[in-house]
């Protein structure tokens, strides 16, 4: 079966420290996979998306960036985390267009 | 960037009523899907409907898409307590998946 595999469920991080939150996928391959955050009672932001290992597309400039070592493995990282970078990050997949995606459990990121 | 816009922004209504969310979007789609989110929770896929289908229907729910109009509604017939949650329509544009801000329905049993 396929499913989505992403942690932690929460964290809590000093304002300057590093980030690395990971995305993995099961029984699929050559998924494009997409980061998505959710600002507290708002829709979803793009961030990243990935059609294949290495390759990534930025949807908005901030102080994150993402990385696929491996065709079902997506990072999310952050050298230095800001107070704007508190939210709740999900990682998505699908296998093609016209399917819909399946969303992880999700990460809430709290900066303080 | 948003495209999608949902309205209304929130909804009560009491169970066994339906419930109605509508969509607006500004460019052309290769499809439109509608997502459910419980509170804290990750995204449920809902329903897709492509660029060239009107209606769909999946159990309770029933989807319709005009084009010519760049909007799509949601129809939950006979809702029930378990309904309750936040929906967001989404249009599938060049591979990305963009999100309005959703309608958080909310039914009273």
């Amino acid at each position: 079966s396929q499913t989505i595999h992403q942690w932690p469920a929460t964290l809590v991080q000093p304002v300057g420290s590093p980030l690395s939150l990971e995305c993995t996928v099961e029984g699929t391959s050559n998924p494009n996979l997409y980061w998505y955050r959710q600002a507290a009672g708002r829709g979803l932001q793009l961030l990243f998306y990935s059609v294949g290992i290495g390759q990534i597309s930025s949807e908005v400039p901030q102080n994150l960036s993402a990385s696929r070592p491996q065709d079902r493995q997506f990072i999310l990282s952050s050298k230095k985390l800001l107070l704007s970078d508190s939210g709740f990050y999900l990682c998505a997949w699908r296998t093609g267009r016209n399917y819909g995606y399946t969303f992880g459990s999700g990460t809430r990121l709290t900066v303080v | 960037s948003q495209q999608g816009e949902e309205d209304p922004q929130a909804l009560s209504i009491q169970e066994g009523e339906n419930a109605t969310m509508n969509c607006s979007y500004k460019t052309s789609i290769n499809n439109l899907q509608w997502y459910r989110q419980n509170s804290g929770r990750g995204l449920v896929h809902l329903i897709l409907i492509r660029s060239n289908e009107r209606e769909k229907h999946s159990g309770r729910l029933r989807v319709t898409l005009d084009t010519s109009k760049k909007s799509s509604s949601l129809l939950i017939t006979a809702s029930r307590a378990a309904d309750t949650a936040s929906y967001f329509c989404a249009t599938d544009t060049t591979g990305k998946l963009i999100f309005g801000q959703g309608t958080t329905l909310q039914v009273k049993p």
